[in-house]
């Protein structure tokens, strides 16, 4: 089945500067990956997606890539501020249509 | 994400007691999941429907059993068979299961301790 890794487990950043967030996935099958946001205590937020049959996707100060051939998306926030403080997952569908989630990176942002 | 509702929200039970979870959408969404979520970990399948009427299993299904007998409803009963119960339990729903419908939306949650 499909199997996703997320790194990295916990990330600081100064307020203003950029953070990273890689996934791989295992299923070749995969087509469909979202990325969702938590804050404690709340339910998870889809803040961005991408389908495999695109390389890249912004949405102001967030954007997805996505290399099918290497098996791995990634997550970039610019210009950090203190309310993108949480815990973002990423995802990958199955052949079924179901998700497998990473185990999720807890964001810092320090002012 | 709105659309969805569980209750309650925070859910104490004993030892050895079944408890069922909630969840509602209005939507009109065809399938539904439940997850589990423990401190620091990502999100578990305990169960999916993808259509009323229809459930398999998810990753983590012992101890636990749904039913799906209405379009908009998708109950979730932890049973006394589930040894560590105490966790975080997302809803979500989808208009599908495939192609541009699988994006999923999730439900505020339900908190469940055990005493």
């Amino acid at each position: 089945g499909e199997n996703v890794e997320q790194h990295p487990s916990t990330l600081s950043v100064q307020e203003g500067d950029s953070a990273v967030i890689k996934c791989t996935y295992s299923d070749s099958a995969s087509n469909y990956f979202p990325w969702y946001k938590q804050e404690l205590g709340k339910r998870p937020q889809l803040i961005i997606d991408i389908r495999s049959n695109v390389g890249e996707k912004k949405d102001q100060r967030i954007a997805v890539t996505l290399n099918k051939t290497a098996k791995h998306f990634s997550l970039h926030i610019t210009e950090t501020q203190p309310e993108d403080s949480a815990v973002y997952f990423c995802a990958a569908d199955d052949s079924w249509g179901k998700f497998q989630f990473g185990a999720g990176t807890q964001v810092v942002v320090t002012p | 994400d709105g659309g969805i509702t569980q209750s309650p929200k925070y859910l104490f039970r004993k030892e050895g007691q079944n408890v069922t979870l909630s969840c509602e959408q209005n939507l009109n969404h065809d399938a539904m999941y439940w997850y589990r979520q423990d401190p620091g970990q990502g999100l578990r399948l305990i169960y999916y429907s993808q259509i009323v009427n229809d459930f398999q299993k998810g990753d983590i299904a012992e101890g636990y059993s749904v039913s799906r007998e209405k379009k908009e409803s998708f109950p979730l009963t932890v049973t006394s068979a589930q040894k560590n119960p105490t966790a975080f339990y997302l809803c979500a729903s989808s208009l599908g299961t495939s192609g541009a419908y699988n994006e999923q939306f999730f439900g505020p949650g339900t908190r469940l301790t055990v005493l």
